[in-house]
């Protein structure tokens, strides 16, 4: 079975304290790897997609990266309007579905 | 170009009463997906349709039912509500259900079961 798991469950940096949030997956063989961003009260909203163990991806201050077994979120210099939940989704080959891990609830303070 | 639109936004219901929650999209997305995010348990899929005219159940399905009305909607129905549907419900649309293109949600419907 397609498993995600996310850590930590919630981190709470100074503004220009740089981390990483983590997604470790199991699947039979990987399609795709989704990061998306939630603020509170609205829905998710997509950031990255990696494909291949050792792709890149990087949008402003964050930066995904894929290898076979996990996948980091870099955040770089982090502001407070950062401060929001990630979420990692998994689509594995011949799959229709994503499956999602839990989250990681980002707290940036000033 | 509003992208994917539910309503209402928030509802409150009685144990037994039933409901529909409506999902347009204007994306010309072929596939559409209800899922319901409770704390702790992270996004989990109700409900998907692949293309107009198909419905397939996701992980949590009991409970609910379906309809995709035509390519831009698709609608998620409680018959009879239970404390337990007390989530905050999501409707999601995606270019291709195979492809590596992402999900595409609205804002949610915020539903309380009393």
């Amino acid at each position: 079975e397609d498993q995600v798991t996310q850590s930590p469950e919630a981190l709470r940096l100074q503004e220009g304290e740089s981390s990483s949030l983590n997604c470790s997956y199991t699947v039979s063989g990987l399609r795709g790897l989704f990061w998306y961003r939630q603020d509170p009260g609205k829905g998710p909203e997509f950031l990255f997609t990696l494909y291949s163990a050792g792709e890149e991806k990087e949008k402003e201050r964050l930066k995904a990266t894929l290898t076979k077994k996990e996948s980091f979120l870099h955040i770089t210099a982090p502001k407070p309007e950062d401060s929001a939940t990630y979420l990692c989704a998994v689509q594995a080959v011949g799959a229709q579905k994503l499956v999602f891990g839990q989250g990681t609830r980002l707290t940036i303070n000033p | 170009n509003a992208g994917v639109t539910q309503t209402p936004k928030f509802q409150v219901l009685k144990t037994g009463q039933s409901m529909t929650l409506q999902c347009a999209q204007d994306m010309n997305h072929n596939s559409m997906y209800w899922y319901r995010q409770d704390p702790g348990m992270g996004l989990r899929l109700i409900y998907y349709s692949a293309s107009e005219g198909t419905t397939d159940k996701g992980e949590v399905p009991n409970g609910y039912n379906v309809s995709r009305l035509n390519k831009r909607e698709f609608s998620l129905r409680l018959e009879s509500a239970a404390p337990s549907q007390t989530s905050v419900y999501f409707c999601a649309t995606r270019a291709e259900v195979t492809y590596n293109s992402p999900l595409h949600f609205g804002n949610g419907t915020r539903l309380t079961v009393t």
